[in-house]
């Protein structure tokens, strides 16, 4: 079956523009992750979704960072007033039921923000 | 501080030879400890998962340790190949609250034919 996709695959916006990733998780799983990993850099973890509980959000380094996940399927990241930190991969994954469950990642999306 | 550690240089091993890969933290009690691959330009692949009260798995050329004494996971790969060279991260899986993952910022490994 398909996996998890994210779009876009490449990203290029000015500083203080706003920028919208999205991911489609693999049918059926029901929990969804977000990582952001800068070059040379581990996965640093942002956000979780788990059904249709409240999000954990407390991996998000700003509140220009926001997340939602709709109908419990697809996810969209916003970053506001996006600044040239913020130029990193941003990853998806999803897993069928959380957890210490296997994670599904997507391929990223490169954001370079100038 | 709550710190995880991987061998911070790549490791470069001969075709045929077991590669090991290490995994420290400090001040965490995980309950679970990932392995994962990555290629560049691609996302993890996961490979193995080891529970706090197991302290060895094993999957065909694949065997991760974990000794939370220590604070401690190994990662081998015997028979090496060239195709297992990879990124090869590890991720502690916390289970108080809400699930979180943190994942170590990884170990290169090339495998010379």
């Amino acid at each position: 079956g398909a996996g998890v996709s994210q779009s876009p695959s490449n990203k290029v916006t000015e500083k203080g523009k706003d920028v919208e990733l999205r991911c489609d998780p693999i049918s059926g799983h029901t929990a969804l992750y977000w990582y952001r990993q800068s070059l040379g850099q581990g996965l640093e973890f942002l956000i979780y979704f788990q059904g249709n509980s409240a999000p954990d959000k407390s991996g998000l380094p700003s509140d220009r960072f926001s997340a939602e996940r709709t109908g419990g399927s697809v996810s969209t990241l916003t970053i506001q007033r996006t600044q040239q930190e913020d130029s990193a991969v941003y990853l998806c994954a999803s897993s069928p039921w959380g957890a210490a469950d296997t994670q599904y990642f997507g391929p990223g999306t490169r954001l370079t923000v100038l | 501080s709550q710190k995880i550690e991987q061998n911070s240089e790549a490791l470069n091993i001969q075709e045929g030879k077991t590669a090991t890969l290490t995994c420290n933290y400090t001040n965490y009690s995980p309950a679970y400890l990932q392995w994962y691959r990555q290629d560049p330009g691609r996302g993890p692949v996961f490979l193995l998962l080891i529970r706090e009260n197991e302290k060895e798995k094993r999957k065909e050329r694949l065997k991760v340790t974990f000794d939370t004494t220590l604070k401690q996971s190994l990662f081998h790969i015997t028979a090496s190949q060239p195709a297992d060279s990879a990124t090869y991260l590890c991720a502690l899986v916390f289970t108080s609250g809400t699930y979180k993952y943190i994942f170590g910022t990884g170990t290169r490994l090339k495998v010379l034919a």
